[in-house]
């Protein structure tokens, strides 16, 4: 049984790019939430993703979108890339649908770095 | 707004002794809380997690608590290992099964 997995590993853009990042959840998960976390501290979470709608929403900016599709894989796109989005892009999944647990697992990350 | 606090941020001990580890958050309105594990560059390995009805949970070597009340959670680690070398993060769970972290806690175990 795979666990969440994530793509690419390691990533390097230059400032005012754009970024699009991937997820694949667990087998049998429906929802994917993704957390930015900047170096020394715990993750932030940017949004979350049910059914392909955003389900709701952290205190991010618009230039964070994503996105989720019929499999339930998910992407996150980052817009006009600061120096400031670096960090490690963490994607979670779970089961919400057919009364599944709150239990979220992680994948490895996407380790972003904007120069 | 919730928060979360983990006191300490790094922690070095000798291997063997049993340590304690310490999660507060603000907002007692929670669904459940979980401890994850984090090795550098990785991703999170869930360790417990507590039901907000439930008072703690054990594992193994690991057992966490839970008091609402308080706002307060403890992850306890009995006879610690060099493998137990790792950030600790604990997070609360609230609507819809959004995670809110506390900044962790840096645990070091020396042999």
């Amino acid at each position: 049984d795979a666990g969440v997995t994530q793509s690419p590993t390691h990533l390097i853009k230059t400032r005012g790019q754009q970024v699009t990042l991937r997820c694949s959840p667990k087998s049998g998960h429906d929802t994917v939430s993704w957390y930015q976390q900047a170096l020394g501290q715990g993750p932030q979470f940017i949004f979350q993703y049910y059914e392909e709608e955003e389900r709701q929403r952290g205190n991010f900016p618009d230039r964070f979108s994503g996105h989720q599709f019929p499999n339930y894989s998910s992407e996150l796109n980052v817009n006009a890339l600061l120096l400031g989005d670096s960090a490690l892009y963490l994607c979670a999944s779970s089961l919400v649908g057919r009364g599944g647990t709150d239990t979220q697992y992680f994948g490895p990350g996407t380790r972003l770095t904007v120069l | 707004k919730q928060e979360v606090t983990q006191i300490p941020a790094a922690l070095s001990v000798p291997e063997g002794e049993n340590l304690v580890l310490n999660c507060s958050f603000t907002d007692s309105a929670i669904y459940n809380l979980q401890w994850f594990r984090q090795d550098p560059g990785k991703g999170l390995t869930s360790l417990l997690l507590i039901q907000s009805s439930q008072r703690e949970q054990t594992s193994g070597r690991l057992n966490a608590s839970l008091d609402k009340s308080s706002g307060r959670s403890t992850l306890y680690i009995a006879a610690s290992q060099p493998g137990d070398s790792a950030t600790y993060l604990c997070a609360v769970i609230q609507g819809a099964q959004k995670l809110v972290f506390g900044q962790g806690t840096r645990l070091t175990i020396n042999p």
